[in-house]
């Protein structure tokens, strides 16, 4: 059985930097897609970028220059860093798995963990 | 402001059928596939269709979608009050090299 995990602080400081880690159960991260998709409170999705185990990324170019998104096979996890934050990234953040980049489906979310940015 | 333009509410009675909108351009929905989520109040979104019109196991037939052209949909029939979500459309666009959602319906089933 598939299962992801968030874990992370949940209160940043604006300017600094938000670090999830998606634990990743049931499944070889070493194969497939791993996503970061975030919500903020009461509003929509937004997809902030994916990685292939393999060190391959593609980011939001929304969101590319504050972003980063690593792998750690050993530990079956991966990772999202967001630089320099603020108030407008506070959000439900989700980690998702797809069989592909582009369109293809996230089959597979993580519950999501709420991360607050203020002072 | 999302790519993707869905009403931000739909409602129907018990056992009637609804349907759901998702416009989109050619570079997104007029170019790739489409997919579907359901997200319950206070849960992970939850994948309903894929491939515009494709359904994962364990997806009830009442849960349909399709698309044409530029605009894809979801249809619900035969809706129960566990089908009051939001419901978001998915796809990629190639013009802005990103995944791109709908700003979400949401479903009351009256």
């Amino acid at each position: 059985q598939v299962q992801l995990q968030e874990s992370g602080p949940g209160l940043v400081k604006p300017s600094e930097t938000l670090s999830l880690t998606c634990t990743v159960s049931g499944v070889s991260i070493s194969s497939y897609y791993w996503s970061w998709i975030r919500q903020p409170p009461g509003k929509g999705l937004e997809w902030i970028g994916y990685m292939f185990y393999s060190g391959s990324t593609n980011y939001n170019p929304s969101l590319k220059s504050r972003v980063t998104i690593s792998v750690d096979t050993s530990k079956n996890q991966f990772s999202l860093k967001l630089r320099s934050v603020t108030a407008a990234d506070t959000a439900v953040y989700y980690c998702a798995r797809s069989y592909g980049s582009g369109s293809y489906p996230f089959d597979y979310w993580g519950q999501g963990t709420l991360v607050t940015v203020s002072s | 402001q999302s790519v993707l333009t869905q009403p931000p509410s739909v409602s129907a009675a018990p056992g009637q059928k609804v349907t759901i909108s998702c416009s989109g351009s050619s570079s997104s929905i007029g170019n790739d596939y489409v997919s579907w989520y359901q997200q319950l109040p206070g849960t992970a979104p939850k994948l309903l269709i894929y491939e515009n019109n494709k359904r994962p196991s364990g997806i009830p037939d009442r849960f349909s979608g399709s698309k044409s052209g530029t605009s894809a949909t979801l249809g619900i029939t035969g809706l129960q009050t566990g089908d009051e979500a939001d419901y978001y459309c998915g796809t990629w666009d190639s013009s802005l090299g990103a995944g791109v959602f709908g700003g979400g319906t949401k479903l009351t089933v009256l």
